[in-house]
């Protein structure tokens, strides 16, 4: 595609139920990265997917979050039992391959746990 | 923890007026980009500097890079209205690929 596409765009769930985000990255990329913004705030880092290399998940806070990436293309943010602190913007990006090369960010998505 | 650490917090200036942006890291990189960020929705990426690199320039933007102090800084010229967002330093480390934000500058420029 012609970027990293995210969706939904905005997702409201009630607390304690389970959401799923998604991100398809640049075709050809082979890093996707996945962070989190509440409002006003900077980037935390959450996980980062490297072609076949095992994801590195330092930054997932809790065990009620976790992604996968499927072929080495989609990715998907999963957060179990969501809480209202898990509201955010989730972004999700991609890079050629890592090694700090420019990354191309998707528009987000707006979760909201109500 | 983020890597990098951006000075000031907000920074608000007048059209016309160049504006300054200062970035700290903590850990030896490989290179160091900056971000824009407009509406707290996605980021574009403006500049990328090379840690062998000390100075960059495109178009109004002039990065800097100064490995021994670990700070790099963002100068926009003739700043715009339309140059009001939140800018962001990012850094990829030698310890791993990922890419760490520092908590961003948000810039408003008054027409």
């Amino acid at each position: 595609g012609a970027g990293v596409s995210q969706s939904p765009s905005n997702k409201v769930t009630e607390k304690g139920k389970d959401v799923e985000l998604r991100c398809d990255p640049i075709s050809g990329h082979t890093a996707l990265y996945w962070y989190r913004q509440s409002l006003g705030q900077g980037l935390e880092f959450l996980i980062y997917f490297q072609g076949n290399s095992a994801p590195d998940k330092s930054g997932l806070p809790s065990d009620r979050f976790s992604a996968e990436r499927t072929g080495g293309s989609v990715s998907t943010l999963t957060i179990q039992r969501t809480q209202q602190e898990d509201s955010a913007v989730y972004l999700c990006a991609s890079s050629l391959n890592g090694r700090g090369t420019e990354a191309f960010f998707g528009q987000g998505t707006r979760l909201t746990v109500v | 923890s983020q890597q990098g650490e951006e000075d000031p917090q907000a920074l608000s200036i007048q059209e016309g007026e160049n504006a300054t942006m200062n970035c700290s890291y903590k850990t030896s990189i490989n290179n160091l980009q900056w971000y824009r960020q407009n509406s707290g929705r996605g980021l574009v990426h403006l500049i990328l500097i090379r840690s062998n690199e000390r100075e960059k320039h495109s178009g109004r933007l002039r990065v800097t890079l100064d490995t021994s102090k670990k700070s790099s800084s963002l100068l926009i010229t003739a700043s715009r209205a339309a140059d009001t967002a939140s800018y962001f330093c990012a850094t990829d480390g030698n310890a791993g690929n990922m890419l760490t934000f520092g908590g961003g500058t948000r810039l408003m420029v008054k027409p």
